[in-house]
This record gives C-alpha cells, structure tokens and sequence, in this order.
C-alpha cells in the first residue's frame, strides 16, 4: 500500500474561487509529479518536482502553480477557478525517476467548478 | 507530437478466459514503458515497468511483454477473476527528456 494522500477527494467550488489542493507522502520520494485527467482522456502531466524548491512544468499547459518547500509536501494552487479547470488532479511520487522507477498514485481529487 | 495508443479502449471478458491488450508507442528514443493498473475509486497501481526490447515480465497471472523495435507492449491476464476488472495503463518514457506519455487506457470487465 503507498503511503501518498490526498485532499480533498472531491471538491464543488464556485468561479472565481481560490483552492489548493493537497498532495502529501511518507516514504520520503525526491520526485513527485501532479496529473490532470478529463473524462475518457489520458493522463497528462501538468507540474513535477526532483526535490525541495524545485518545480517544473509538464506537458500540459495549466493555470495552476505548485509548490515544494518540504519533501512529503507538493500542493497545487487555483487562484481563480473557472469550469474549465473541472477535471480529475492526480498525484503521484517515485523515489527515482520515470526511466526506471515505478509512481506511487495518490487516490485523485475530483474538481467540479460551477 | 508523441502518441500512446491503447487497444482495444473497453474489453468484456468471460471470469476464467484469458485475455490480452496491446499498448502502442513511439519507437524512436524509447527509454521505458510502463504499466498500471487502475480500480475504479483507487489509485493506479504500478503492474510492471520494462526497459528492454524482448523483455517479459510477470507478477502472477498477469504478463507483459516488450517489443521496442516495433513499438509495442501486450498485457496477458490469464484465468481472468473478477477482481481484474479496471482500467489498465500504459505509458511511455522517452529518452530524451524523460518526459511520460500515458494511453487512455484499456477498460477490462470481467464477466461472472
């Protein structure tokens, strides 16, 4: 069983709202990754970080900003949420990188923004 | 733009046969393909990860083969129970920037 977490599960917000999601793990992984996922679509990598203070954009374009200022702890800002941003957030940490290493899933945050 | 096919997208399957899906992916600048295993209100679960051509991994009943030549990756599940029923992933790792590339997934639903 993986030791990464998320809050909340699931999340109905208004526009214009202010939320972050949370992303949390104890087994001490370097890298951790956040995903988005629509409906029936794939898995696309939005933001990443190889470790404490440092974060980088994925594939998938997003308004959203992330943060690492501790190792177990890589959260996930909207400043202002808009339908548009309705999707599934995913996260997720290896202890090495993708090449070789396998990612250890959180269990997902739903968004629906009215 | 690199591109992670899944086939086929949603599969129906007898408890006890045996069944198998394709993953197809670039085969230039491979480095790894991944596969996970997805149950719905879970999270994915990492089945196999494989960096060789003509590797073979197992982790019981389930099988996972690796052709990097031809760009392409079968998942085996032999004897299906209803507890295979999910979502199965693949993703590709590419070489140059270690970017991953997930497929939509293959939906498999055991039959009682």
């Amino acid at each position: 069983e993986a030791d990464i977490y998320q809050t909340p599960r699931y999340l109905v917000i208004g526009t214009g709202k202010k939320i972050t999601l949370e992303c949390s793990q104890t087994m001490g992984h370097d890298k951790m990754y956040w995903y988005q996922q629509d409906p029936g679509m794939e898995l696309h990598l939005i933001h990443y970080s190889y470790g404490v203070n440092s974060t980088e954009k994925g594939d998938l374009s997003s308004e959203s900003t992330v943060s690492r200022i501790r190792t177990e702890h890589f959260p996930l800002t909207l400043e202002s949420a808009r339908p548009s941003h309705t999707s599934q957030y995913l996260c997720a940490s290896s202890g090495q990188g993708v090449r070789t290493d396998t990612q250890y899933f959180g269990p997902g945050t739903r968004l629906t923004v009215l | 733009i690199l591109n992670v096919e899944q086939s086929p997208q949603s599969l129906h399957v007898q408890e006890g046969d045996s069944t198998n899906f394709t993953c197809s992916f670039p085969s230039s600048n491979f480095y790894a393909l991944h596969w996970y295993r997805w149950e719905t209100a879970k999270s994915p679960e990492a089945l196999f990860v494989m960096t060789l051509n003509g590797d073979e991994k197992k982790k019981g009943r389930i099988s996972a083969t690796l052709n990097t030549k031809e760009g392409y990756s079968y998942l085996y599940i032999k004897g299906s129970q209803p507890e295979d029923s999910a979502t199965y992933l693949c993703a590709f790792v590419d070489g140059r920037d270690d970017k991953i590339i997930f497929g939509k997934g293959t939906r498999l639903h055991i039959l009682p």
